[in-house]
């Protein structure tokens, strides 16, 4: 299956500030998934990543809280803009390679202070 | 809209006895793929399995096996003889395809296998 690197791997950022979390998948995959996971929580879809395009988002999310980049089929950055506490989550990509189960990355656990 | 419901929150058993955790989804889809994940408290999400719409055969890994109902809208997990290292948070996940095929996730499932 295919393996991500996901980093920062955590991170306490101040309030009023952005962070910029980045995935790097070891094969080229068309659709790049972001999720957050708040603490005790399940998983929720941000936004699904096309290369080439602009990012489709959730409902409840937006571009100008949670910007996307997409610059080619292997990598892609999640930003958390204009942080305050409750953005405290785990946040992670995911691919489907297509043959097997979705491949996580292992995480970015995002503390705001 | 596809759904995923996981009506145990918690579950408690004492090593060695086989626990169940059910899963019921929700789809228009006539092509759809199940999977079950793993959270053990390091946080990773592990991959355990995918089933797709069209396989409705039980499948057994080891001490883990999986009882998909189309009928019943059900892919539920059964671990036999469990151990403390299954303790862990357990998620179903449902996806379309296409288009569709971002994964729906149910709340999860937090086993404690107890010595």
């Amino acid at each position: 299956s295919a393996v991500i690197s996901q980093k920062p791997s955590r991170d306490i950022c101040q309030r009023g500030t952005s962070l910029t979390i980045q995935c790097q998948v070891d094969s080229q995959v068309t659709m790049m998934f972001w999720y957050r996971q708040q603490p005790g929580q399940s998983l929720t879809l941000i936004a699904t990543a096309n290369q080439g395009s602009e990012a489709t988002y959730e409902s409840g999310f937006v571009i100008d809280k949670f910007p996307i980049s997409r610059p080619n089929l292997t990598f892609s950055t999640l930003t958390v803009s204009n942080m305050s506490p409750e953005d405290s989550s785990i946040y992670l990509c995911s691919v489907d390679p297509g043959w097997n189960g979705y491949t996580f990355g292992s995480g970015t656990r995002l503390t705001v202070v | 809209a596809q759904k995923v419901t996981q009506a145990q929150t918690e579950i408690s058993v004492v090593e060695k006895e086989d626990v169940t955790l059910d899963c019921v989804y929700e789809t228009r889809d006539t092509t759809y793929y199940l999977f079950w994940y793993k959270q053990p408290p390091s946080g990773e999400l592990v991959f355990l399995i995918r089933r797709n719409s069209f396989d409705e055969q039980n499948e057994i890994s080891g001490r883990y096996s999986w009882n998909f109902q189309k009928s019943t809208s059900s892919f539920n997990f059964t671990i036999t003889a469990s151990q403390v290292v299954d303790s862990a948070v357990y998620f179903c996940a449902l996806s379309g395809t296409g288009a569709n095929s971002k994964l729906t996730f149910g709340k999860g499932i937090t086993l404690s296998v107890r010595p």
